[in-house]
């Protein structure tokens, strides 16, 4: 089984929709981020939480937000979907001591 | 702000033929340098990660360096196969634990 698990892994919806994507993780590890991926842009960090009680704010913050249901759950959610939040999105762990960094597979969405 | 640049865009080279990757960066405060192996479509594979404090990693075929007082990393793949065609990305992690990536090198390698 993968040890960063995302669902769904692809999602069409439609301008103004709520949407959640999840994140789950068997690793063990405190540190969960949110990222997208944009053609040309790279990766950009969205969100990342230390522990269950810590949340913070990464570069492009504005348009999401997020929920860290339990330590190895760590949610993203678009209140009011819009198009130029079509991207891929990556979750992703890591341990306290090395910060090696471990994603899932991805969440492929699409606002129409 | 820390600025991740990787040169070059793409590359494609003939299968045998060893593989070179750059990636320079601008503060070198960093906690760590990582580089990650990205698909089609897919998601992120950690490749080599090194400390700070280490110049180098080896695994198989690929071996890494890091410069930090020069503020460059340098991927290299021995004896290139096409299963090594994919985009390769570095990523820097700040001492707060959060990465900056680059945008990657497209690499094709020909059979």
């Amino acid at each position: 089984d993968a040890d960063v698990t995302q669902t769904p892994r692809n999602r069409i919806t439609k301008t103004g929709k709520r949407i959640m994507l999840e994140c789950s993780q068997t690793k063990g590890h405190d540190r969960m981020y949110w990222y997208r991926q944009d053609p040309g842009l790279g990766l950009r960090l969205i969100y990342y939480s230390f522990d269950v009680k810590d949340i913070n704010k990464g570069e492009i913050s504005d348009g999401y937000s997020v929920s860290r249901q339990a330590q190895a759950k760590f949610s993203l959610s678009l209140e009011s979907a819009i198009p130029n939040q079509t991207a891929l999105y990556f979750c992703a762990t890591s341990d306290r001591r090395h910060n090696e960094q471990f994603f899932g597979p991805g969440t492929r969405l699409t606002v129409l | 702000k820390q600025e991740v640049t990787q040169i070059p865009a793409a590359l494609s080279v003939p299968e045998g033929e060893n593989l070179v990757l750059n990636c320079s960066f601008t503060d070198s405060a960093i906690y760590n340098l990582q580089w990650f192996r990205q698909d089609p479509g897919k998601g992120l594979t950690s490749l080599l990660l090194i400390q700070s404090s280490q110049r180098e990693q080896t695994s198989g075929r690929l071996n890494a360096s890091l410069d930090k007082s020069s503020g460059r990393s340098t991927l290299y793949i021995a004896a290139s196969q096409p299963g090594d065609s994919a985009t390769y990305l570095c990523a820097l992690t700040d001492s707060w634990g959060k990465l900056q990536f680059g945008a990657g090198t497209q690499v094709v390698v020909t059979p």
